[in-house]
Parts: structure tokens; sequence; C-alpha cells
């Protein structure tokens, strides 16, 4: 199945800080990524969807200015949180979208999911 | 009312029994739906999609989906401890306009007990 990756893992930075984290697909070309949140036992929140080449989509209610989204290629996809304050931390998970050939609907693969605590 | 609903649970079931977790969404545009499985601290992993009416069975997991009514729901047969694990169903509207995210419901947790 298609494989997609994140990094780092875990996080922990100071307040007023800048993180940056990376999604990568690892075996198939991604046009479409999506970046989500995740607070404890909450469910998945879509903060953007970021289109190789293009401006990302953000979701209403997340800052654009604060959750940069680069999508340089086909295989990558980044994220960076500016001037990180404590109520940023959070599980932020990636997907990547596997278009399927005929045209059918695609499908989203996760990566690991990164962990950041800012202190 | 939310666009994708699940009862959040936990929904128990004894080792070997059958699982059965439904999901109600509101947009009669859906065309695609996924069921994800999420254990404690990790990130979804696909279990199912389904696009037709009707069941769709894949091993021990069985995804049956009802346009008419709106509703896609998930059976596990032979349920393992292994199972135990928050079940998110999402939903895609595949719209250009919107592009192709996911709604995802709020998840259902199930416990399987030996």
């Amino acid at each position: 199945g298609a494989v997609v990756s994140q990094h780092p893992s875990r996080v922990i930075c100071k307040s007023g800080t800048s993180v940056k984290i990376e999604c990568r697909s690892l075996d198939f070309q991604a046009t479409t990524m999506f970046w989500y949140r995740q607070f404890p036992k909450k469910s998945l929140m879509l903060m953007a969807t970021s289109n190789e080449g293009s401006k990302a989509t953000y979701e209403q209610g997340v800052e654009k200015d604060k959750f940069l989204i680069n999508h340089a290629s086909l295989t990558l996809s980044t994220l960076t949180v500016t001037s990180a304050h404590p109520e940023d931390s959070s599980f932020y998970i990636c997907s990547a979208e596997e278009g399927l050939a005929g045209g059918l609907a695609d499908t989203q693969y996760f990566g690991p999911g990164t962990r950041l605590t800012v202190l | 009312q939310k666009e994708v609903e699940q009862n959040s649970g936990p929904l128990s079931v004894p080792e070997g029994a059958i699982a059965s977790l439904n999901c109600t969404y509101s947009d009669r545009g859906s065309q695609s739906f996924f069921w994800y499985r999420q254990y404690s601290g990790k990130s979804p992993e696909l279990i199912m999609s389904i696009y037709s009416n009707g069941d769709k069975e894949d091993g021990r997991f069985t995804a049956q989906l009802n346009k008419a009514s709106q509703y896609v729901s998930l059976l596990i047969r032979d349920s393992q401890p292994s199972d135990s694990a928050t079940y998110l169903c999402a939903v895609q509207t595949s719209r250009k306009a919107a592009g192709n995210k996911l709604t995802f419901g709020g998840g259902t947790r199930v416990l399987v007990k030996p």
C-alpha cells in the first residue's frame, strides 16, 4: 500500500519559535496533500489542503500566516508553525491523496503524525 | 447537525463476536466513504473504502453503504483484542470546488474483551 512519512515524529520547542514538519509520499506521487490536527480524545480537524505548485487552501478559522504550507514537489509538503504558543500543542497529521486509474475517487493515506509540544 | 455522526461508544464486544459500527452523513452529494482505524497516540490507518450501495467484504471486515438512507456501517467479524481502537468514518464529497477533502465523524471506540 501507499506509504506516507512525517518528520519529526515528536518535537518540543519554546514559545515563540517556529517548527517545520515534513510530509512525504514515499512510493507514489501526490498532487494533493492535507494537513490535520487532532486534540486528545477528539477527531481529526482539517487545517488546509495543499496542492503541488499552488497556494494552500485553508479551512475557516485557520490562520494562514501562522501555519505556513509549502507543497514544493509531488512527494513533499511542509507545514511550518510560526511563533508557536502552548495552545498550538497538538498532534499534527498529514495525508497524501493517491489517485486511482479510471478517475475513481482518491484515497487518502495518513502519515504517522507529529506530536508538537510548545513550552 | 454534524455532517458525519458516529456513536462515540465505547462499544464493548466479547472476543470472537461481531462488532457493528454505524455512521450517518448529511450531505447527499457524498460519493466516497472510508473507514479508518486509529490506535491511541497513532495516526489513522485505512481499513475499507466503499463507493456503491451494498456490501463490500475484506477479510474480517464488511462495509455496508445505503445512500438512500445516508448511512454506512462496518462489521468486524471474529473480533480480536487487537481490534480495540477508535474507528473513524470519513465521507468525501469529491466536488472540484471543495476538493477531495474528507469529513470525519467523531469516531467510535471499540473495546474487545478476552
